[in-house]
């Protein structure tokens, strides 16, 4: 079963603008991973936050993570058409066990 | 190699027959998953390879699905019987160490049982 839930589902902004996008899950968790996922290149992972932190940057990319309302959020920057995807949040709970929301599918229109 | 390589890419299977998936992972690394995701969803875990040494295998959804990792490092997923509901891209992902880091992911098999 999934634990993430990922909103919105779909998401469809113009480009240049920033996106957002949320997790919420339902365990305690040891970190927090989003990955994206297109046809061209499968599932590529972007980042991760460990539960004992609060933000995360990478490139364009922003990362934040409230473990007392169990939620993470994504922010893209300055978005590009490149950036049109699903976008997937997991979490790790276990060992080695990553568990995964459904996803937000985000277009980016030109 | 450079990235996980998933063999076939797209297989499309009699229901009944029996079906084969490949995953080769990236050289040295240690962690091996299976994951199922249907259309429009987030993958769900099948199972996990340490090396050769298959540690859980609890979301195998049933019987009729087999994995292996031999000698630690390519995999193999069998599916026997097959039947509609097993449609979906089987993904298959390693890591360095025991999911702590990221998963690394291949393409993906994409499997239609007609």
């Amino acid at each position: 079963s999934q634990q993430g839930e990922e909103d919105p589902q779909a998401l469809s902004i113009q480009e240049g603008e920033n996106a957002t996008m949320n997790c919420s899950y339902k365990t305690s968790i040891n970190n927090l991973q989003w990955y994206r996922q297109n046809s061209g290149r499968g599932l590529v992972h972007l980042i991760l936050i460990r539960s004992n932190e609060r933000e995360k940057h990478s490139g364009r990319l922003r990362v934040t993570l409230d473990t007392s309302k169990k939620s993470s959020s994504l922010l893209i920057t300055a978005s590009r058409a490149a950036d049109t995807a699903s976008y997937f949040c997991a979490t790790l709970s276990s060992n080695y066990q990553l568990i995964w929301g459904a996803g937000t599918k985000l277009i980016i229109k030109p | 190699g450079a990235g996980v390589s998933q063999s076939p890419r797209y297989k499309v299977a009699k229901r009944g027959q029996d079906v084969a998936l490949r995953c080769d992972p990236i050289s040295g690394h240690v962690s091996l998953f299976w994951y199922q995701q249907a259309l429009g969803q987030g993958p769900e875990f099948l199972t996990y390879f340490q090396n050769e040494a298959q540690l859980d295998k609890s979301g195998l959804p049933s019987d009729r699905f087999f994995a292996e990792r031999p000698e630690g490092s390519v995999s193999t997923l069998k599916i026997q019987r097959t039947q509609q509901e097993d449609s979906a891209v089987y993904l298959c992902a390693s890591s360095t160490r025991t999911g702590v880091t990221e998963a690394f992911f291949g393409q993906g098999t994409r499997l239609t049982v007609v």
